[in-house]
């Protein structure tokens, strides 16, 4: 079973802060990786994509990939109390007919104490 | 403005009764996808289709029905054999091959009691 591992928090920061999420996932031929926001009682909503090892920035949010650790993060900076939410990962299936299907984690909740 | 519609946003339903979601997408985007999400679960995928006229089972298949005969349209039926309905149901596309990045409607809450 492919998975994809999130801690679930709570992860709380002050404002202004770094907040860094984490996600590990198992199937190694995966290609494409992806950060999801999710406000409580709202459906998820895609901040960001990344496809190749290093880093990719997005205003105050970065991704970071390292396929041969099988490793994903988001770096949120400058952190805002309306960044509290829940920050889901999620590894495209690599193989097959079902390629073009992700597989999400848990999620990981973030608070962000004004 | 292009988007995913999902119809209605909560739904209340007697044991034993059949349910229809309806999930529209006006993104031009061919594949579709239905997912279930319980509190502390992340999202599972119950079917999806690639093409019109085709789907396939996702991972939680059982106890629900779709039907794609139109590109815009994924209607998701919830039936009485699915033994815990009640969750948050999402609906999201995607374009065609090449492309991973799946977009989300703003989902139905399902209640059966």
């Amino acid at each position: 079973q492919k998975e994809v591992e999130q801690n679930s928090g709570p992860l709380s920061v002050p404002e202004g802060a770094i907040a860094s999420l984490n996600c590990t996932y198992s199937d190694r031929v995966s290609q494409s990786f992806f950060w999801y926001r999710q406000y409580s009682g709202k459906s998820p909503e895609l901040i960001m994509s990344i496809y190749s090892n290093g880093d990719k920035e997005d205003g105050r949010f970065t991704a970071q990939l390292n396929k041969a650790s099988q490793y994903v993060s988001l770096l949120i900076r400058d952190s805002q109390p309306s960044d509290s939410a829940t920050y889901l990962c999620a590894v495209n299936r690599g193989y097959g007919g079902s390629q073009g299907n992700l597989i999400f984690g848990k999620g990981t909740k973030l608070s962000v104490k004004p | 403005d292009g988007g995913i519609t999902q119809s209605p946003k909560y739904l209340f339903r007697k044991e034993g009764q059949n349910v229809t979601l309806s999930c529209e997408q006006n993104l031009n985007h061919d594949a579709m996808y239905w997912y279930r999400q319980d509190p502390g679960q992340g999202l599972r995928l119950i079917y999806y289709s690639q093409i019109v006229n085709d789907f396939q089972k996702g991972d939680i298949a059982e106890g629900y029905s779709v039907s794609r005969e139109k590109k815009e349209s994924f209607p998701l039926t919830v039936t009485s054999a699915q033994k815990n309905p009640t969750a948050f149901y999402l609906c999201a596309s995607k374009t065609g091959q090449g492309a991973y990045e799946q977009y989300f409607g703003p989902g139905t809450r399902l209640t059966v009691t």
